[in-house]
């Protein structure tokens, strides 16, 4: 099983600025890993695939960047839409395909 | 638009038995693997399995081999999660989702909006 580490596991931010999201992977998946936004009482939403390409209509403040091991999920000019849970997932080594933990953004 | 429309929530008793249903809309059922995804009480994400309704071949994550079973009727756009004897460690918001692509190695773009499943005596 491939292990997925984020950090932080919350992420305190003003609106308007940006938030810096980091995934480890155990061993390396390439780039199949998605990042999704869970919002409390709401099923995850698909935001990045690829590591870097933005799901359908999801706003370009949303970027996703690295491969290999080392992923990012940047959001730039935070919205309070924004404040939510985050999570990565590698789909490389399937059936075994796992989350990370989560990160919170939460309004400072 | 696609659509993943989950059963409602359920309440159990140890030891019994559940099946719960996602029934896709909008685009081939059979096109698409479908994953089950659990969610602990104010815990994180965990894939369970993956079938391919068109043929329905089926694949588990080791953590739910031999503890449920994911099937799918074709002639009715509907996967299923089933367990034979629920635990009261089975208290979940179990998700379905759709693979985007006719592949299982890939992201899950459509997600269904859970169903709470709740085991207590």
């Amino acid at each position: 099983e491939i292990v997925m580490t984020q950090s932080p596991a919350t992420l305190s931010v003003s609106p308007g600025e940006r938030a810096t999201l980091s995934c480890r992977a155990g061993q390396s998946v390439s780039s199949n890993l998605a990042w999704y936004q869970q919002k409390p009482g709401q099923a995850p939403r698909l935001l990045i695939y690829g590591a870097s390409t933005r799901a359908t209509g999801i706003p370009a403040r949303f970027s996703g960047s690295g491969s290999g091991t080392e992923f990012t999920l940047t959001i730039s000019g935070l919205q309070s839409e924004d404040f939510a849970v985050y999570y990565c997932q590698q789909y490389n080594n399937w059936p075994v395909l796992t989350f990370g933990g989560g990160t919170k953004v939460e309004i400072k | 638009e696609v659509q993943l429309a989950q059963s409602g929530a359920e309440v159990r008793k140890p030891g019994e038995s559940l099946k719960i249903s996602c029934k896709a809309s909008g685009y081939n059922f059979t096109d698409f693997w479908i994953g089950w995804v659990r969610q602990l009480p104010g815990k994180g994400l965990e894939c369970m399995g993956s079938i391919y309704p068109g043929d329905s071949e089926t694949r588990y994550s080791p953590s739910f081999q031999g503890q449920v079973t994911v099937s799918a009727d074709k002639s009715i756009s509907t996967a299923y999660l089933q367990w034979s004897s629920l635990k009261a460690s089975d208290s979940a918001i179990y998700y379905c989702a759709r693979h985007s692509l006719a592949i299982p190695q890939s992201e899950l773009d459509v997600w269904g909006k859970g169903t709470t499943v709740t085991v207590s005596s």
